[in-house]
């Protein structure tokens, strides 16, 4: 069964950084694309980072760009969103999210975690 | 960026109703979408892919159909477990963008 547990959420200050993890299992973890999708209050989701297997390919949405970045450790079977100059709009649910297939790039997010929660506020 | 607009942002409904829900989106997108379902404190579930093609396990009673820019989203008969927030979303460009959702209430 493929599981993924985030973690590393947690109030946070503008202009400060935090940290997220996405701990897989369940599944061959170097052999699919991963992404990181947030559950803005009052707005629904947006996706906001992918990573491919071999993490030759990062893409970031254009909210993110410049503060964030995606990263993995496939050794470990762990994803990982450093997130910087945080600011209030970036207060959300984090989901990690496996891809569908193994030849995926984002096309079809099948399998999500539970989510780790983002507070921003000064 | 490709824009998904999706109508109505809410609606209720009652049991047994067939139900329909679309999403727009701003430029050619193929049939490059698919439908989320997301129930109350849950994470978000795949439902459709490539606008048409069920996900295993998913219900007959949900269906999408669609193609270009106009997509649409059906359930032929309502549950009450089907209430939940539903999202659309492309996948044509980078980066891929859901539509704003529709939340669905059972009267």
């Amino acid at each position: 069964e493929v599981q993924l547990v985030e973690s590393g959420g947690g109030l946070g200050q503008p202009g400060r950084s935090l940290r997220l993890s996405c701990a897989a299992s369940g599944f061959t973890f170097d052999d699919y694309a991963m992404h990181w999708v947030r559950l803005v209050p009052g707005k629904g989701l947006e996706w906001v980072s992918g990573i491919s297997w071999n993490s030759d390919r990062r893409r970031y949405a254009d909210s993110v760009k410049g503060r964030f970045t995606i990263s993995r450790d496939n050794a470990k079977k762990s994803l990982f969103l450093q997130m910087n100059s945080l600011r209030i709009e970036d207060t959300a649910l984090y989901y990690c999210v496996k891809d569908k297939y193994r030849s995926s790039w984002g096309e079809y997010f099948q399998h999500w975690g539970q989510g780790t929660l983002v507070s921003v506020s000064s | 960026d490709i824009q998904m607009t999706q109508s109505p942002s809410s609606l209720s409904a009652s049991v047994g109703d067939r139900v329909t829900i679309t999403c727009q989106a701003s430029q050619d997108i193929n049939n490059y979408l698919n439908w989320y379902q997301q129930k109350p404190g849950k994470a978000p579930k795949l439902l459709i892919y490539d606008a048409s093609n069920l996900e295993a396990g998913v219900p007959s009673r949900f269906g999408g159909s669609g193609s270009g820019t106009h997509f649409t989203f059906t359930i032929s008969s309502l549950q009450p477990e089907d209430l939940a927030t539903y999202y659309c979303q492309q996948y044509d460009n980078f980066p891929r963008t859901f539509g704003q959702g529709t939340k669905l209430e059972i009267k």
